[in-house]
């Protein structure tokens, strides 16, 4: 089984403030994805890295994959109460495999 | 489309007791599956289907039993609950089986339960 550290696992900030998030793991990944899950609901896709060292922007987010695809972060500027919720970080392995591993999740709460 | 719909919502059991979670999606996607999440542990992959007849285990299936006959439908079964099980499931698909790893995942709202 392929392990994804995430780290922090809980994070309680103010509006405005920046913060990242980070994806971390031993093993190479062909693609990894970032969800982000409301109170209650189901994890919905947020973005896909595929490419080492690919660098994509969703409005204030920011995701990178590492270099060596063993790694990701996700950088929120000016985080806002609408970025709480808990982040997700699952990496599907290489060679193709399409069985993601998820990591444990960030838990971020953003304070109005 | 609904996309993935899960049912029921909340389910309350005694241990023992045996129940099936449902789960269908209208989008013609191939790959289906079940994931349980407990606090601080993230989502763990317990059956996998990629296509009608086709299911597969994953890291967590003891105590559960999977089915495909439709390529809408993936019924999750609990043949004797414990507490154990006491957890949020939820169902996902996505279009292919051979592009799943970077296909987006679509998941359905979840089902919370709980065995006594």
């Amino acid at each position: 089984t392929q392990l994804l550290e995430q780290s922090p696992q809980f994070l309680s900030i103010q509006e405005g403030e920046n913060l990242t998030v980070y994806c971390n793991s031993s093993s190479v990944f062909s693609s990894l994805q970032w969800y982000r899950q409301e109170p209650g609901e189901g994890p919905v896709l947020l973005v896909t890295v595929v490419t080492g060292g690919e660098v994509k922007k969703l409005k204030r987010l920011t995701f990178q994959f590492g270099d060596a695809r063993k790694d990701s972060s996700l950088h929120i500027t000016a985080a806002q109460p609408g970025d709480t919720g808990l982040y997700l970080c699952a990496g599907a392995g290489p060679g193709g495999s399409y069985i993601p591993t998820f990591g444990r999740g960030t838990s971020l709460i953003v304070h109005p | 489309n609904a996309g993935v719909t899960q049912t029921p919502k909340f389910q309350v059991l005694k241990t023992g007791q045996s129940m099936t979670l449902q789960c269908a999606q209208d989008m013609n996607h191939e790959y289906m599956s079940w994931y349980r999440q407990d606090p601080g542990m993230g989502l763990r992959l317990i059956h996998y289907s990629v296509g009608a007849g086709i299911t597969d285990q994953g890291e967590v299936p003891n105590g559960y039993n999977v089915s495909r006959s439709t390529t809408e439908d993936f019924p999750l079964r609990l043949l004797s609950a414990a507490p154990s099980q006491t957890s949020v499931y939820f169902c996902a698909s996505s279009y292919s089986r051979t592009r799943a790893s970077t296909d987006t995942q679509y998941f359905g709202p979840g089902t919370r339960l709980t065995v006594l």
